[in-house]
């Protein structure tokens, strides 16, 4: 375990089902990130949340929601995928700005498929 | 011109030998340089970090930041195979919470 964990491991869901992807960081970091990881194509942050406010949303299609509900905890919701959301979702912890060596402490991932 | 730039690999080097993965990012005003290793299937993990100019060493990792070329580099002394990953690069341009990533490196290391 990494300090950061990421339920479910896996996921398949069809293009009209709702599914959540929970995530939890028993850091004590104060920032929690989603980024998505498909193949060949670099790391794509989707939503940044410090000290539990959103302070970054990189045009995410609104078919994800994220949620925030403390320092440790922060779900993405899920709702009507398209097949090209099939994809590696990660979620990461640091903490935030400024501060010394910092970086970002990654959960294992959630693999999505949709189908 | 993208953001940050890995070649793609794969760079196969034999064990024992010494593997320079390079990385290029485009904004001047960036601040601080990460290297990540990912296994396959795994997700990232921190290696190293640098924030100034010159060479930083830990282990048999050395990274090497050049602001004024926009070049960082992980050197990978004494390769073992067990170093066989994708070696992602990152970019933080404000000591804030956005970090870039390169498209990753990946690199073999062959008995």
């Amino acid at each position: 375990e990494t300090g950061v964990t990421q339920t479910p491991r896996h996921l398949v869901m069809g293009m009209t089902n709702k599914k959540s992807l929970k995530c939890e960081q028993h850091l004590g970091h104060n920032a929690m990130y989603w980024y998505k990881q498909s193949a060949k194509k670099p790391l794509e942050l989707m939503f940044v949340y410090s000290l539990e406010e959103r302070v970054e949303n990189n045009s995410v299609p609104s078919r994800f929601s994220p949620e925030c509900p403390n320092s440790s905890h922060l779900f993405l919701h899920l709702h009507t995928l398209q097949p090209e959301d099939s994809a590696l979702y990660l979620c990461a912890s640091s903490q935030a700005f400024p501060t010394g060596d910092y970086g970002y402490t990654f959960g294992s991932g959630t693999r999505l498929t949709v189908v | 011109q993208k953001e940050v730039e890995q070649n793609s690999g794969p760079l196969s080097v034999p064990e024992g030998a010494i593997a320079s993965l390079n990385c290029t990012y485009s904004d001047r005003g960036s601040q601080s340089f990460f290297w990540y290793r990912q296994y396959s299937g795994k997700s990232p993990e921190l290696i190293m970090f640098i924030y100034s100019n010159g060479d930083k060493e830990d282990g048999r990792f050395t990274a090497q930041l050049n602001k004024a070329s926009q070049y960082v580099s992980l050197l990978i002394r004494d390769s073992q195979p067990s170093d066989s990953a994708t070696y992602l690069c990152a970019v933080n341009r404000d000591y804030g919470q956005n970090f870039v990533f390169g498209p990753g490196t990946r690199l073999s290391v062959l008995p």
